[in-house]
Parts: structure tokens; sequence; C-alpha cells
């Protein structure tokens, strides 16, 4: 089953424009990261946020974190055409064991040139 | 791009087969997990491998089964083919030693079943 939800579903802005994207998902987290994909292929991992931080930046990239809210924001600034992708959020759940990612349903982003 | 590498990149199999997918991992990664992604949807955890161990598993069905060999490479085993196996399968490797930290993702195997 899918943790989380993206929102919005796909977003089309134009090249320079900033584009942000949202993330709620249900349980309590040990960290949540981003992952980008283009055209059906493999995942890129692009940031990770721990359960006690509140913002992270990479580059060009912003994302918090509000574990109240259980909800996290990527900001892309500046975009650009090879931004062109989706984007997946994914959790890790709090305590023990062995669990994998658990992904969202994806934001898919268009950047128009 | 990262040093993880999934083979074949695209199989067509037919209803009842069998299927092997292949994945070798990262250098250094001990962790190999596997992902089954259908079209428009996110990634859902098949399972992990942990020093050639199971150690995680997702709501798949026994038939989805996997190996994992002393050098860290990886199988996943698809019995009794179903047309909704159809899908992106991924492999994603990590450092078993850094506990709950980002993943490689290979290309992925696209999965046909007709």
């Amino acid at each position: 089953s899918q943790q989380g939800e993206e929102d919005p579903q796909a977003l089309s802005i134009q090249e320079g424009e900033n584009a942000t994207m949202n993330c709620s998902y249900k349980t309590s987290i040990n960290n949540l990261q981003w992952y980008r994909q283009n055209s059906g292929r493999g995942l890129v991992h692009l940031i990770l946020i721990r359960s006690n931080e509140r913002e992270k930046h990479s580059g060009r990239l912003r994302v918090t974190l509000d574990t109240s809210k259980k909800s996290s924001s990527l900001l892309i600034t500046a975009s650009r055409a090879a931004d062109t992708a989706s984007y997946f959020c994914a959790t890790f759940p709090s305590g023990g064991g062995a669990d994998g990612l658990t992904f969202g349903k994806g934001t898919h982003l268009i950047i128009q040139p | 791009e990262t040093g993880v590498t999934q083979s074949p990149t695209h199989l067509i199999k037919t209803r009842g087969q069998q299927v092997t997918l292949r994945c070798s991992s990262q250098s250094g990664h001990n962790t190999v997990s596997w992902y089954q992604q259908a079209l428009g949807q996110g990634p859902q955890f098949i399972f992990q491998y942990y020093r050639e161990e199971e150690n995680g598993r997702g709501n798949f069905p026994p038939r989805f089964s996997g190996l994992q060999f002393p050098n860290y490479s990886s199988e996943l085993n698809v019995n009794a083919l179903e047309l909704d196996d159809s899908a992106l399968y991924l492999c994603a490797s990590s450092d078993g030693g850094r506990w709950r930290t980002e993943a490689f993702f290979g290309q992925g195997t696209r999965l046909t079943v007709v």
C-alpha cells in the first residue's frame, strides 16, 4: 500500500519558475526522502531529511518537514528543462525492523522551455 | 548514474511461466531491496536482503522469492506469473551499516506478462 500522497499529481511550469510539490504520509517516520524518476527508469536519490530536522537544502532543492502535520514539501528553484521528471517522496518508518521505503504515487513535473 | 546494474532491461513472459531478474549492487553495499512499480504508481517494497538473508518483506505472496549471493548481487524470482505482475522491477542497494539511509537504484527491468 502507498504510505503517502504527493500533491499535485501533475505540474506544468515555465523554465525559470519555481516548482513546489507536497507530500503527506500516515505513520511515524525515521526519515523522509525525495527521489526523481525520468521516463519510467531508475530512481535517483535527491535529498534525505530526518524526523528531527525541519528544513534541508541541496543546490536548487529545498525540503521542509512538518512531523506534526505528517507532511513535507520539495521546492525546486529556477527550474530547467532537465528537471522534467516524476518526483516521489518516500519514508522509512520509525521503530525497529527491516522495512523498505514506502513511496507515494508521485508528482509528474513538466518544465516548458 | 549509480553503480547498480540490472538485467535484462526488458522481458516478455507468458502467464504461468517463471522469471528470474538479476541485480548487481553498488560496490561496498551489503543490502539489496527489490521494488515493483506498476504503471502510474510509486514503487512498492517486495523484500530486502542483508548479508544473504531476507530480513524484510512487503505485502507480496510467496511466489515472489529472492537470493543474495556472497558478492551481494541478488536475484528476484517470480513463479506462476500473472498478468498483474507486469511492471517495472527495481533493485536498490544501500549500506547496511548506515541504517535507513538513501538507496541507490538500478535502471529497472520492465516485465510484460502476456
